[in-house]
């Protein structure tokens, strides 16, 4: 949808780098998801935040942080990037007061050399 | 802990025919079976969903159905289409962790016209 948006699109950057993708979102959802995709393991949750000033770890957490800077915008660090963090990295929202469908960004394509 | 297992992972049909994807998990308390499905390129959409209460679900040439006795549930895409070409993942929440999807690790469809 339209109304999650990821920056940057794409990055290729070099091991050891600090790397901060963003997601912003204009539906007024409470809830904000990061996952990675990687091929043959499907979508494998790192953080989610049900609001302003809750952070939760998701299955693969280690080696990356999160902040939930607004309800509108969750934002995800790789404090020092290695090779098998390059994956495609989705976010999605969602609606605490309305079913649990996700609502997912574009993506960022994330190469680490 | 949680866990989605999704079969099978390649599925390659000739249009016109039907597709069968399928699901089991893990936590008995999961109540709420989303599917999404990814064209290539793109960002993963839900298509449909199904919750604990209900053992099928139907909208146009999609199916869903829910065992939950065995833990199971499953996709069915009738009369399919080359359109239908996709990666499709099946995914849970349990009411402990309402709003926290587990997925599936996806199963590419090729329609062949």
């Amino acid at each position: 949808d339209a109304d999650v948006t990821q920056t940057p699109r794409n990055r290729i950057t070099k091991t050891g780098k600090r790397i901060m993708l963003e997601c912003s979102q204009t539906k007024g959802h409470d809830r904000m998801y990061w996952y990675r995709q990687d091929p043959g393991l499907g979508l494998r949750l790192i953080y989610y935040s049900f609001d302003v000033k809750d952070i939760n770890k998701g299955e693969i957490s280690d080696g990356y942080s999160v902040s939930r800077q607004a309800q509108a915008k969750f934002s995800l660090s790789l404090e020092s990037a290695i090779p098998n963090q390059t994956a495609l990295y989705f976010c999605a929202t969602s609606d605490s007061g309305a079913t649990d469908t996700q609502y997912f960004g574009p993506g960022t394509r994330l190469t680490v050399l | 802990g949680e866990n989605v297992e999704q079969h099978p992972s390649t599925l390659s049909v000739q249009e016109g025919d039907s597709a069968v994807i399928k699901c089991t998990y893990s936590d008995s308390a999961s109540n709420y079976f989303p599917w999404y499905k990814q064209e290539l390129g793109k960002r993963p959409q839900l298509i449909i969903d199904i919750r604990s209460n209900v053992g099928e679900k139907k909208d146009q040439r999609i199916a869903v159905t829910l065992n939950k006795t065995a833990k199971h549930f499953s996709l069915h895409i009738t009369e399919t289409q080359p359109e239908d070409s996709a990666v499709y993942f099946c995914a849970a929440s349990s009411f402990r962790n309402t709003g926290k999807l587990i997925f599936g690790q996806g199963t590419t469809l090729q329609v062949k016209p």
